[in-house]
């Protein structure tokens, strides 16, 4: 257990159906990440924050995602009108800033789109 | 961020060493040079960093090649809790963001 959880663990849904997962980090990390991984790939980035504000977004993060960290602390990447191709691994890291510091993963949550 | 080449996949007997390499033959003078591995049915985790020298934390030792194209992670010896996709990653000085681009990774398997 790294301290980063993730909710829920496994989402199973239909296309075109909205998702919302969450991610609650390690509590002292201002840094929260969002990376998809599909079977046989390594992870991809899909956005940032930093604290509260989202600093950075992924190419691969289309209109139909939308990621928020309200308070800077938990965070919810959302997926609307979801399609075949977004199933994946979703999984969600924390860090402190600076340089090369590690990133903490959770265990992820595995979304399939039916 | 530079690129990054890996063996697909490596076999090793438990409780020997293990080298798993990187080339990384694009590297600038300011990439650091990160190692996460991921276990069956988790996230990654971090394993070691470095720029120049080599390093050794709890968990493994990172050789770097002295002109840098090529690094070395080694595992004293490896349980089967080793077995692991173990991915190379350089973070390049201006990644403000420290995100992390994994490639393929190799997929370590350790045989009792």
């Amino acid at each position: 257990d790294t301290g980063v959880s993730q909710d829920p663990r496994h989402k199973i849904t239909k296309r075109g159906q909205n998702v919302t997962f969450r991610c609650d980090p390690i509590s002292e990390h201002n840094r929260l990440y969002w990376y998809r991984q599909t079977l046989g790939q390594g992870p991809e980035f899909l956005t940032y924050f930093q604290n509260e504000a989202q600093l950075e977004k992924s190419r691969l993060l289309s209109d139909r995602f939308s990621a928020e960290r309200p308070k800077g602390s938990f965070s919810t990447l959302e997926i609307q009108r979801t399609e075949q191709g977004d199933s994946a691994m979703y999984l969600c890291a924390s860090s402190l800033s600076g340089q090369n510091r590690e990133q903490y993963f959770g265990p992820g949550t595995r979304l399939t789109v039916t | 961020d530079a690129k990054t080449t890996q063996p697909n996949s490596m076999e090793s007997n438990e409780e020997e060493p293990v080298h798993l390499p990187c080339n990384h033959s694009t590297i600038s003078g300011t990439d650091y040079i990160h190692w996460y591995r991921q276990l069956p049915s988790q996230g990654p985790e971090y394993v070691i960093h470095g720029l120049t020298s080599n390093v050794n934390n709890r968990m493994a030792s990172l050789a770097i090649a002295e002109d840098r194209k090529s690094s070395t992670l080694i595992l004293h010896r490896a349980t089967l809790r080793d077995a692991a996709v173990y991915y190379c990653i350089l973070r390049a000085l201006n990644n403000a963001g420290n995100m992390l681009t994994f490639g393929g990774g190799t997929r370590l398997m350790v045989k009792p």
